[in-house]
């Protein structure tokens, strides 16, 4: 099937540093989104992403937290500063459309260890 | 509260044999859609099936298939002929039909294929 590739697969960070999380999403796809995976836990939404625009973020997407795809390169995540909290795997997902019906596709995660 | 529930949270069965995950949704939108992906142990999120609401059909994709029960708000995976490199977890996703892009994610099923 379609593949979301992610960059780093992970990464262990100091708190307080500042990390990028890279997605190369599907390549026609125009919608991107965060989910956040705590260990044993389920996959919770963060944030999606339009035509340059954050359309929609949860409470779990803190002021700390931001996304951009500059110039269709890479959809980001960037968390400055990182807490001890956000250590978790970071899922990209991206769909063709915005339809409720379109399914997302998800990469293999970026695990990130805040120490 | 719980927009997606997975009662089951582990399963062991034998290879060959058939296995059905259970899945209970709640919604209030009378169109939306239903997905089921599966977790590897790489922690790979892989597609497998989807049931749009309005279809009356159960779907069908190679050795997945679902229990679709509208009524009770129940989308049931059965997997038949399951193979070792089933294992994984299963998730269970809602997504509804309005302008939210949100999907719901259950807890998730681990299931376990023995030889």
């Amino acid at each position: 099937g379609p593949k979301v590739l992610q960059i780093p697969s992970h990464q262990i960070i100091d708190m307080g540093q500042m990390v990028t999380l890279n997605c190369d999403p599907v390549s026609n796809h125009l919608y991107f989104y965060w989910y956040k995976q705590i260990l044993g836990q389920q996959m919770e939404f963060l944030v999606n992403f339009y035509n340059g625009k954050v359309m929609e973020k949860s409470k779990l997407f803190k002021d700390q937290f931001s996304v951009e795809r500059p110039d269709g390169s890479y959809f980001t995540l960037k968390i400055q500063p990182t807490a001890l909290e956000d250590s978790a795997v970071y899922f990209c997902a991206s769909s063709l459309a915005r339809r409720a019906g379109n399914t997302l596709y998800f990469g293999e995660g970026s695990r990130l260890i805040v120490v | 509260a719980q927009k997606v529930t997975q009662t089951q949270t582990s399963i062991s069965v034998v290879e060959k044999t058939t296995v059905t995950m259970d899945c209970v949704y709640e919604t209030r939108d009378s169109s939306y859609f239903l997905f089921w992906y599966k977790q590897t142990a790489s922690g790979e999120i892989v597609f497998l099936i989807r049931q749009d609401s309005y279809k009356k059909e159960n779907a069908t994709v190679g050795h997945y298939s679902l229990n679709f029960q509208k009524p009770k708000s129940s989308i049931g995976l059965i997997i038949t002929a399951t193979q070792i490199e089933d294992s994984a977890v299963y998730f269970c996703a809602m997504r509804e039909g309005g302008s939210n892009n949100r999907i719901f994610f259950g807890d998730g099923t681990q299931l376990v294929v023995k030889p």
